[in-house]
């Protein structure tokens, strides 16, 4: 069964500093992943989408990894601001049904 | 704009009176999705639906119903619902190709509060 993590739990930085969120997944048979992030009671926002074929995507101030033979994925956020203050989640898609399984989330605070 | 539309954003209700929120999807997707999300259990899948009049349930599918009459909608259905059906709901669609580059979009959200 498929399980993902997501580490730390809640993180809390000051404005300006690089910072790297961390995911990881139990079963490298995936199709792609893709990174979230939710502002307080909102939807979720897609960030990144990384193929199972690819290694890395970048997005602006964003770059996401993965290696999938040891079930990991880190998102990076250079010079980080208030702005980004949000919970980020990542998901791993499996299988010919497209279901997502998602991690629990890693909670942003940016300190301005 | 590509989105995914959800109704209502907000809903409170008593136990077993009938409630159906709406999803709507402009992008011509074949898959859709319906998950919830409690704190401390992250987001878990309801019903999927990989094209009209296919349905399937997902991980935690008992107190609900859904339909895919159309290809734009996916209306959740409670029949009676109950207070451990409070939660956050969200609706999603995809491609309904399973292949790499297959994104997930998200609707906003409708949160619903069974009292």
């Amino acid at each position: 069964k498929q399980e993902v993590t997501q580490i730390p739990a809640a993180l809390s930085v000051p404005e300006g500093e690089n910072l790297v969120l961390n995911c990881s997944f139990t079963d490298s048979a995936i199709y792609n992943l893709q990174w979230f992030r939710q502002d307080p009671g909102k939807g979720l926002t897609s960030l990144l989408l990384i193929q199972s074929s690819q290694r890395e995507q970048t997005s602006g101030r964003l770059n996401a990894s993965l290696d999938k033979s040891s079930g990991r994925s880190t998102l990076y956020i250079a010079a980080s601001q208030p702005g980004d203050s949000a919970t980020y989640l990542c998901a791993v898609r499996r299988g010919a049904t497209n279901k997502l399984i998602f991690g629990t989330g890693t909670l942003l605070a940016v300190q301005p | 704009e590509a989105q995914v539309t959800q109704n209502p954003r907000y809903l409170i209700t008593v136990t077993g009176k009938k409630l159906t929120v709406t999803c709507s999807q402009n992008m011509n997707h074949e898959y859709m999705s319906w998950y919830r999300q409690d704190p401390g259990l992250g987001l878990r899948q309801i019903y999927y639906s990989m094209n009209v009049e296919v349905t399937d349930k997902g991980d935690v599918p008992e107190g609900y119903k859904v339909s895919r009459k159309e290809k734009r909608n996916f209306p959740l259905i409670l029949e009676s619902p109950s207070p451990n059906q409070t939660s956050l709901y969200f609706c999603a669609s995809s491609s309904g190709q399973a292949v790499m580059n297959t994104e997930a979009f998200f609707g906003q959200g409708t949160r619903l509060t069974v009292v």
